[in-house]
């Protein structure tokens, strides 16, 4: 079972580069999240889609931009990196329940990203 | 924003010690989940707990959620070696549509053999 895969694990960019961080799962989920984790800082979310067509901005939006045009996949593009964006990159999935998150989240294995 | 405080944020243990982390909200939660991570390891999934007064027990670990749904704790009892890793919690806020699962910083758990 694949669960939730994320490329690429790690990345080193420049200043202004652009990049883009792939997350697909193959559990059917509606929920997809992106969530960075930075030291002492927990896990702060960054944008997340309930489904196909729809996403919506978490705690950090600024400098990240999704997209969610199928059910399996919802990619994490920065359009120009900031030394402020490295970081640990998760990408998370559930199941929804009504109107909230009732499912256990499960995480990729991480994408670590590191801006010069 | 609504936010999930956990303490403490670093916790050191002897083997075979008991230890607790706690997560409290200014805000009632819908529901609360709790995580451990390994060191270099992505978050795992430990348990969901959703009515007020809940107690879940697995093997060593208990969980609660407090009457007032705004707080929470993980009791680990006669910690092991393998227990080492971050725990965090994981609240989702009451009222309307809510999609914002909020993480608590963690609490590092460390253990002397």
């Amino acid at each position: 079972n694949a669960g939730v895969t994320q490329t690429p694990k790690f990345q080193v960019l420049k200043t202004g580069q652009s990049m883009t961080l792939q997350c697909a799962q193959d559990m059917n989920h509606e929920y997809m999240s992106w969530y960075r984790q930075d030291p002492g800082m927990g896990l702060r979310l960054i944008h997340y889609s309930v489904g196909a067509g729809i996403t919506d901005q978490g705690e950090v939006p600024n400098g990240y931009n999704v997209s969610r045009s199928t059910t399996e996949d919802f990619p994490l593009r920065l359009l120009s990196a900031a030394p402020s964006q490295t970081s640990v990159y998760f990408c998370a999935s559930s199941s929804l329940g009504g109107r909230a998150v009732t499912g256990e989240l499960f995480f990729g294995e991480g994408s670590r990203l590191t801006v010069l | 924003g609504q936010q999930v405080m956990q303490i403490p944020q670093y916790q050191h243990v002897q083997e075979g010690e008991d230890f607790t982390t706690y997560c409290n909200s200014s805000t009632t939660l819908s529901n609360i989940q709790w995580y451990k991570q390994r060191p270099g390891g992505h978050p795992v999934f430990l348990i969901q707990l959703v009515k007020s007064g809940e107690v879940k027990k697995q093997k060593r670990l208990t969980f609660q959620f407090g009457e007032a749904k705004k707080n929470s704790s993980l009791h680990i009892t006669a910690t092991q070696t393998t227990d080492v890793g971050t725990y965090f919690c994981a609240g989702s806020h009451s009222g309307g549509s809510n999609y914002k699962l909020t993480f608590g910083k963690g609490t590092l758990l460390t253990v002397n053999p």
